[in-house]
């Protein structure tokens, strides 16, 4: 079955970039109808959706994180990526990716996210 | 603050029934069946429970089931045992431009 897998620098200097990858293992990212996601949770909080990338290439953020990410494929290496910019403080957190369903297979209305990966601890701190 | 408002909080004893509410908006939980619910023990990856208000995916305890009324979902959890003790989210579609939303979570007890 289908396994996501998160890897990355633990520890990001105060406005640099967060690169995050996560690698996909028993199925093709090109293949489906999938919304391949990155959700966040800081210490003691909630989840919080950050985007994703959909199985086009299209792609959603999250409007209060939507100037400072960008989320990519690799379907050479079948894997895809997150890239944070200008972190802070307040960008600390278990980063998480997933696969999300397509509801219709057109990439416009989001089901479920059915299978994620372990999650990555990321500390923004100098 | 969340988009989607859960309780912070709630607890039963072995063998009851509880349920955690979820309310939203008319853009999100109230205008599509597009409610899922997911179980997060600490220092594991969030599981999905339930998917499109109310389906289990395969190997889910059927002792997990939501429904949704208007602008608020609910997932109920019967025959409750230890191991159902865990941070419960729910999650919506919110239309194309906002697109996912979280509620802030359920810290289940189980006495």
């Amino acid at each position: 079955q289908v396994q996501l897998q998160e890897s990355g620098p633990g520890l990001v200097k105060p406005s640099q970039t967060l690169s995050l990858t996560c690698a996909v293992s028993g199925g093709s990212i090109s293949s489906g109808s999938y919304f391949w996601s990155w959700i966040r949770q800081p210490a003691g909080k909630g989840l919080e959706w950050i985007g994703h990338i959909y199985t086009s290439g299209s792609t959603n953020y999250n409007a209060s994180l939507k100037s400072r990410v960008t989320i990519s494929l690799d379907t050479s290496k079948n894997q895809f990526s997150l890239k944070l910019s200008s972190v802070t403080a307040a960008d600390t957190a278990v980063y998480y990716c997933a696969r999300g369903l397509d509801y219709y297979g057109s990439g416009s209305y989001f089901s479920a996210f059915h299978i994620w990966g372990q999650g990555t601890m990321v500390t923004v701190s100098s | 603050q969340s988009a989607l408002t859960q309780p912070a909080s709630v607890s039963g004893s072995p063998g009851q029934s509880i349920t955690i509410s979820c309310t939203g908006a008319s853009s999100d939980v109230g205008s599509y069946n597009l409610v899922s619910w997911y179980q997060h023990h600490p220092g594991k990856a969030p599981k999905l429970m339930i998917y499109e208000v109310s389906k289990r995916p395969s190997g889910v305890s059927n002792r997990f089931s939501g429904s949704k009324s208007g602008n608020t979902a609910s997932l109920t959890i019967s025959g409750l045992q230890a191991e159902d003790e865990a941070d419960y989210y729910c999650c919506s579609y919110a239309g194309s431009s906002t697109f996912v939303v979280f509620g802030g979570g359920t810290k289940l007890t189980v006495l």
